[in-house]
Protein backbone atom coordinates (compact mmCIF):
# COMPACT_ATOMS: atom_id res chain seq x y z
CA UNK A 1 0.00 0.00 0.00
CA UNK A 2 0.96 3.42 -0.54
CA UNK A 3 2.41 5.55 2.35
CA UNK A 4 4.20 8.41 3.26
CA UNK A 5 6.15 9.87 6.36
CA UNK A 6 7.34 13.04 7.62
CA UNK A 7 9.36 11.54 10.48
CA UNK A 8 9.37 15.54 12.26
CA UNK A 9 6.47 17.14 13.52
CA UNK A 10 8.26 20.30 13.50
CA UNK A 11 11.63 21.72 12.68
CA UNK A 12 13.52 24.69 13.99
CA UNK A 13 16.14 26.66 11.83
CA UNK A 14 17.71 29.73 12.50
CA UNK A 15 17.25 32.70 9.95
CA UNK A 16 20.34 32.14 7.04
CA UNK A 17 20.78 28.56 7.87
CA UNK A 18 19.78 25.53 5.53
CA UNK A 19 16.61 23.52 6.32
CA UNK A 20 15.88 20.02 5.57
CA UNK A 21 12.16 18.94 5.82
CA UNK A 22 12.34 14.90 5.63
CA UNK A 23 10.03 12.77 3.70
CA UNK A 24 9.84 9.01 2.74
CA UNK A 25 7.69 6.86 0.69
CA UNK A 26 6.19 3.35 -0.22
CA UNK A 27 4.54 2.92 -3.16
CA UNK A 28 4.62 -0.52 -5.06
CA UNK A 29 5.76 1.15 -8.83
CA UNK A 30 7.24 4.38 -9.60
CA UNK A 31 5.97 7.15 -7.88
CA UNK A 32 5.25 10.75 -8.74
CA UNK A 33 6.29 13.00 -5.26
CA UNK A 34 5.36 16.46 -4.12
CA UNK A 35 5.98 19.12 -2.02
CA UNK A 36 3.00 21.31 -0.74
CA UNK A 37 3.11 24.13 1.49
CA UNK A 38 0.68 25.79 3.53
CA UNK A 39 0.33 29.28 4.81
CA UNK A 40 -1.94 30.13 8.11
CA UNK A 41 -5.66 30.24 6.82
CA UNK A 42 -4.71 29.20 3.51
CA UNK A 43 -5.10 26.41 0.80
CA UNK A 44 -2.20 24.33 0.22
CA UNK A 45 0.57 25.39 -2.97
CA UNK A 46 2.46 23.75 -4.82
CA UNK A 47 6.37 23.81 -4.15
CA UNK A 48 7.72 20.79 -6.53
CA UNK A 49 7.36 17.55 -8.02
CA UNK A 50 9.45 14.89 -8.86
CA UNK A 51 8.07 12.63 -12.31
CA UNK A 52 11.76 11.49 -13.77
CA UNK A 53 14.40 12.38 -14.58
CA UNK A 54 17.16 14.42 -12.93
CA UNK A 55 16.96 13.44 -8.93
CA UNK A 56 17.73 17.09 -8.19
CA UNK A 57 14.59 18.99 -8.81
CA UNK A 58 14.04 22.52 -8.01
CA UNK A 59 10.98 24.87 -7.25
CA UNK A 60 9.64 27.91 -5.95
CA UNK A 61 10.43 29.76 -3.32
CA UNK A 62 14.65 28.83 -3.58
CA UNK A 63 13.01 25.57 -2.55
CA UNK A 64 14.71 22.12 -3.85
CA UNK A 65 14.40 18.14 -3.34
CA UNK A 66 16.11 15.43 -3.71
CA UNK A 67 15.18 11.94 -4.84
CA UNK A 68 16.64 9.22 -4.04
CA UNK A 69 14.96 6.16 -5.30
CA UNK A 70 17.96 3.44 -3.03
CA UNK A 71 16.31 5.45 0.29
CA UNK A 72 12.84 5.94 -0.70
CA UNK A 73 13.25 9.50 0.43
CA UNK A 74 12.46 13.36 -1.14
CA UNK A 75 13.49 15.74 1.24
CA UNK A 76 12.86 19.13 0.61
CA UNK A 77 15.92 22.06 1.12
CA UNK A 78 16.49 25.12 1.21
CA UNK A 79 20.48 26.65 1.33
CA UNK A 80 19.56 29.54 3.55
CA UNK A 81 16.07 29.94 5.54
CA UNK A 82 14.03 32.95 5.58
CA UNK A 83 11.61 33.92 8.27
CA UNK A 84 8.87 33.96 5.85
CA UNK A 85 9.51 29.81 4.94
CA UNK A 86 8.25 29.79 8.38
CA UNK A 87 4.72 27.32 7.33
CA UNK A 88 3.57 23.76 7.25
CA UNK A 89 4.58 21.70 4.33
CA UNK A 90 3.25 18.73 3.15
CA UNK A 91 5.03 15.70 0.89
CA UNK A 92 2.92 13.50 -0.96
CA UNK A 93 2.98 10.22 -3.55
CA UNK A 94 0.80 9.08 -6.17
CA UNK A 95 1.60 5.77 -7.39
CA UNK A 96 2.59 5.54 -11.41
CA UNK A 97 0.79 2.35 -11.66
CA UNK A 98 -2.62 3.39 -10.09
CA UNK A 99 -2.59 7.32 -10.31
CA UNK A 100 -6.26 7.84 -9.08
CA UNK A 101 -5.02 8.11 -5.34
CA UNK A 102 -2.81 10.46 -3.86
CA UNK A 103 -1.74 10.44 0.00
CA UNK A 104 -0.21 13.11 2.07
CA UNK A 105 2.01 12.60 4.75
CA UNK A 106 1.40 14.33 8.12
CA UNK A 107 2.94 17.60 7.56
CA UNK A 108 5.81 18.99 8.83
CA UNK A 109 5.85 22.71 10.54
CA UNK A 110 8.81 24.36 9.85
CA UNK A 111 9.84 27.61 12.22
CA UNK A 112 12.75 29.95 11.09
CA UNK A 113 13.92 31.52 13.91
CA UNK A 114 14.73 35.28 13.55
CA UNK B 1 -7.90 33.72 -12.92
CA UNK B 2 -7.63 30.13 -12.42
CA UNK B 3 -9.12 28.80 -9.34
CA UNK B 4 -11.00 26.46 -7.08
CA UNK B 5 -13.29 28.00 -4.82
CA UNK B 6 -15.07 26.84 -1.70
CA UNK B 7 -18.14 27.66 -0.41
CA UNK B 8 -18.78 28.44 2.71
CA UNK B 9 -15.57 29.10 4.02
CA UNK B 10 -16.89 29.02 7.90
CA UNK B 11 -19.91 26.73 9.03
CA UNK B 12 -21.44 25.91 12.47
CA UNK B 13 -23.98 23.59 12.46
CA UNK B 14 -25.74 20.84 14.71
CA UNK B 15 -25.76 17.04 14.58
CA UNK B 16 -27.60 15.83 12.47
CA UNK B 17 -28.67 18.75 9.64
CA UNK B 18 -27.70 18.12 6.18
CA UNK B 19 -25.11 19.83 4.75
CA UNK B 20 -23.62 20.65 1.48
CA UNK B 21 -20.13 21.73 1.35
CA UNK B 22 -19.53 23.37 -2.26
CA UNK B 23 -16.34 23.29 -4.57
CA UNK B 24 -15.78 24.64 -8.32
CA UNK B 25 -12.76 24.87 -10.77
CA UNK B 26 -12.68 27.08 -13.92
CA UNK B 27 -9.43 25.01 -15.10
CA UNK B 28 -11.70 22.08 -16.89
CA UNK B 29 -9.88 19.42 -14.86
CA UNK B 30 -10.59 16.17 -14.83
CA UNK B 31 -9.27 14.97 -11.36
CA UNK B 32 -10.96 16.39 -8.24
CA UNK B 33 -10.87 15.52 -4.74
CA UNK B 34 -12.00 16.08 -1.07
CA UNK B 35 -9.65 16.00 1.98
CA UNK B 36 -10.19 16.67 5.47
CA UNK B 37 -7.13 18.31 7.51
CA UNK B 38 -6.92 17.79 11.24
CA UNK B 39 -4.21 18.16 13.52
CA UNK B 40 -1.62 15.36 14.04
CA UNK B 41 -3.51 13.62 11.06
CA UNK B 42 -2.54 15.53 8.22
CA UNK B 43 -4.24 15.47 5.07
CA UNK B 44 -6.96 12.45 4.33
CA UNK B 45 -8.53 11.77 0.89
CA UNK B 46 -12.33 11.48 1.17
CA UNK B 47 -13.67 10.91 -1.62
CA UNK B 48 -12.23 11.83 -5.38
CA UNK B 49 -13.39 11.96 -9.31
CA UNK B 50 -11.74 11.20 -12.38
CA UNK B 51 -14.71 12.78 -14.56
CA UNK B 52 -18.27 13.31 -14.93
CA UNK B 53 -20.21 10.51 -12.85
CA UNK B 54 -16.97 9.07 -12.09
CA UNK B 55 -16.32 8.97 -8.37
CA UNK B 56 -14.59 7.01 -5.86
CA UNK B 57 -13.99 6.41 -2.15
CA UNK B 58 -10.57 7.72 -0.65
CA UNK B 59 -9.62 6.96 2.92
CA UNK B 60 -11.96 8.49 4.87
CA UNK B 61 -15.08 8.37 2.98
CA UNK B 62 -17.23 7.05 5.94
CA UNK B 63 -20.27 9.75 6.49
CA UNK B 64 -19.82 11.43 3.39
CA UNK B 65 -21.17 11.77 -0.18
CA UNK B 66 -19.95 13.33 -3.47
CA UNK B 67 -21.52 13.99 -6.77
CA UNK B 68 -20.38 14.98 -10.10
CA UNK B 69 -22.93 16.19 -12.51
CA UNK B 70 -20.60 18.60 -13.94
CA UNK B 71 -16.92 18.92 -14.88
CA UNK B 72 -16.12 22.02 -12.80
CA UNK B 73 -18.48 21.21 -9.27
CA UNK B 74 -17.56 18.87 -6.90
CA UNK B 75 -19.73 19.20 -4.07
CA UNK B 76 -19.36 17.17 -0.42
CA UNK B 77 -22.69 16.05 1.40
CA UNK B 78 -22.68 15.62 4.60
CA UNK B 79 -25.98 13.95 5.02
CA UNK B 80 -26.26 13.50 9.02
CA UNK B 81 -23.10 15.19 10.36
CA UNK B 82 -21.42 14.11 13.67
CA UNK B 83 -19.22 15.81 16.03
CA UNK B 84 -16.28 13.73 14.80
CA UNK B 85 -16.69 15.75 11.25
CA UNK B 86 -15.56 18.61 13.32
CA UNK B 87 -12.64 19.74 10.51
CA UNK B 88 -10.60 22.02 7.76
CA UNK B 89 -11.83 20.35 4.36
CA UNK B 90 -10.54 21.04 1.20
CA UNK B 91 -11.30 20.55 -2.39
CA UNK B 92 -8.54 19.95 -4.99
CA UNK B 93 -8.41 19.54 -8.77
CA UNK B 94 -6.03 19.20 -11.42
CA UNK B 95 -5.96 17.33 -14.88
CA UNK B 96 -6.04 13.53 -14.95
CA UNK B 97 -2.58 12.52 -15.53
CA UNK B 98 -0.77 11.06 -12.28
CA UNK B 99 2.07 13.82 -12.72
CA UNK B 100 -0.14 16.80 -12.49
CA UNK B 101 -0.05 19.14 -9.64
CA UNK B 102 -2.95 19.55 -7.68
CA UNK B 103 -4.79 23.34 -7.45
CA UNK B 104 -6.23 23.57 -3.91
CA UNK B 105 -9.26 25.88 -2.67
CA UNK B 106 -8.90 27.75 0.65
CA UNK B 107 -10.59 25.55 2.70
CA UNK B 108 -13.57 25.14 4.68
CA UNK B 109 -13.91 25.42 8.58
CA UNK B 110 -16.78 23.34 9.84
CA UNK B 111 -17.61 22.56 13.51
CA UNK B 112 -20.75 20.60 13.87
CA UNK B 113 -21.73 21.00 17.77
Amino acid sequence: AQSVAQPEDQVNVAEGNPLTVKCTYSVSGNPYLFWYVQYPNRGLQFLLKYITGDNLVKGSYGFEAEFNKSQTSFHLKKPSALVSDSALYFCAVRDMNRDDKIIFGKGTRLHILP
Amino acid sequence: EAQVTQNPRYLITVTGKKLTVTCSQNMNHEYMSWYRQDPGLGLRQIYYSMNVEVTDKGDVPEGYKVSRKEKRNFPLILESPSPNQTSLYFCASSRISGQETQYFGPGTRLLVL
